[in-house]
């Protein structure tokens, strides 16, 4: 059974970066049909893509977020990550990390979700 | 604003059956691209119920059913049970101004 453990600090000053690991168990992040992607949800508010990776390299990234947005992984250690610089309080939300099944897909498995909180 | 429309909330009673909507664009779903749905209990992650617009993962209910035509697709749920009652959201792709994955606002479902 695969599963998705994120980690990382729940609280983070403006204008610095947020940085969330996570990482797969259950089956190896290389792969051919599986990319891997970084979610996030504002609280009370709905769904928002921020990036998506293949295990080849390829990257994707929401737009409205790219010039911020760094996403790496460590195959070696079967973990991906994600920063955001300069955050401000918009940033403040859920970050959940993902299972994406092909590119364009779906999302199958999700890590259980991290509150960020973007505050002096 | 979201690129897919969904209804804000839909409510049903025990064993009805409701639909929820997802509206897109010639730069999405008109365009060919998949829908997939994803249902969400208050306080919990995300769940994929449907994918490539009309296929049920395994152990998902056949109560849950997803169709796609020209530039919108819909969930539906029959037999509607109080644990049913949760936020959906529709996924898709669009490539209007770059290539992304987008979701809809959201859909709260009531169960009476």
């Amino acid at each position: 059974q695969l599963q998705l453990q994120q980690s990382g600090p729940g609280l983070v000053k403006p204008s610095e970066t947020l940085s969330l690991t996570c990482s797969v168990s259950g089956d190896s992040m290389i792969s051919d049909v599986y990319w891997w992607g970084w979610i996030r949800q504002p609280p009370g508010k709905g769904l928002e893509w921020i990036g998506s990776f293949s295990s080849s390299g390829i990257t994707y990234h929401n737009p409205s977020l790219k010039s911020r947005l760094a996403v790496s992984a460590d195959t070696s250690e079967n973990q991906f990550s994600l920063k955001v610089n300069s955050v401000t309080a918009a940033d403040t939300a859920v970050y959940y990390c993902a299972r994406h099944v092909y590119f364009p897909g779906y999302f199958d498995y999700w890590g259980q979700g991290a509150l960020v909180t973007v505050s002096s | 604003q979201s690129v897919l429309t969904q209804p804000p909330s839909v409510s049903g009673a025990p064993g009805q059956r409701v639909t929820i909507s997802c509206t897109g664009s010639r730069s999405n779903i008109g365009a060919g691209y998949d829908v997939n749905w994803y249902q969400q209990i208050p306080g919990k992650g995300p769940k994929v119920l449907i994918y490539a617009s009309s296929n049920r993962p395994s152990g998902v209910p056949d109560r849950f059913s997803g169709s796609k035509s020209g530039t919108s697709a819909s969930l539906a749920i029959t037999g509607l049970q109080a644990e049913d009652e949760a936020h959906y959201y529709c996924q898709s792709f669009d490539t209007r101004v770059s290539e992304s994955e987008v979701f809809g606002g959201g859909t709260r479902l009531t169960v009476l």
